[in-house]
């Protein structure tokens, strides 16, 4: 009864290299985020989706690109990877703007 | 530019002692602050303050939000090594996708 899952749990892989990363929520949530955690464990959104359409875009690299098929799935694509994208990738839901996000387990990318 | 500042950075405490964790924020059309509890994995939410001054209690833990000042704290009290991790908080706003997070503070409870 996972509420929200991401897959994979680990990545490496090598720069230049193209990967993907999937989220699920099973919580009839309306809005989907994407979040980087670093090394220095500070969560900086990237973008939010609510019912599929693209809200916010936190001046990240168009090298991700975020894609929501329905509002149940958020996936992120990550293109000509960096060593700098080395990060753990969270992905969260939430109903709206008045209630708490929901994170995933996350997703840690190491690019070699 | 929305900015949520975190104090202390770390600490630790022997078990048993009690905790207080600062939050502070600058967030434009403010409607929230949020605590999360990370450990290895997901940060799982503790707590969401939207009134100033009703303090929000979970157990040993609890929290009060300043409308006025700005700030947030929480408290936890008779500390147990299960209570080491980081604690986050964030701000959000009635913009949709807006939770600005702090750098989060390290709590290590030492047995």
């Amino acid at each position: 009864d996972t509420a929200v899952s991401q897959t994979p749990k680990y990545l490496v892989t090598q720069m230049g290299n193209d990967k993907s990363i999937k989220c699920e929520q099973n919580l009839g949530h309306d809005t989907m985020y994407w979040y980087k955690q670093d090394s220095k464990k500070f969560l900086k959104i990237m973008f939010s989706y609510n019912n599929k359409e693209l809200i916010i875009n936190e001046t990240v690299p168009n090298r991700f690109s975020p894609k929501s098929p329905d509002k149940a799935h958020l996936n992120l694509h990550i293109n000509s990877l960096e060593l700098g994208d080395s990060a753990v990738y969270f992905c969260a839901s939430a109903q709206g703007t008045t209630s708490p996000l929901h994170f995933g387990n996350g997703t840690r990318l190491t690019v070699t | 530019e929305d900015k949520v500042v975190q104090s202390p950075l770390s600490l630790v405490v022997h078990e048993g002692d009690t905790v207080t964790l600062n939050c502070s924020y600058e967030v434009t059309n403010f409607r929230s602050l949020l605590w999360y509890k990370q450990e290895k994995k997901a940060p799982t939410f503790l707590f969401m303050l939207t009134s100033s001054g009703i303090e929000k209690k979970s157990g040993r833990l609890s929290s009060i939000l300043d409308k006025k000042e700005l700030f947030s704290i929480l408290n936890i009290t008779a500390t147990q090594t299960g209570d080491s991790a980081i604690y986050l908080c964030a701000g959000s706003t009635d913009s949709w996708g807006k939770f600005q997070f702090g750098a989060g503070t390290q709590v290590v409870v030492t047995p």
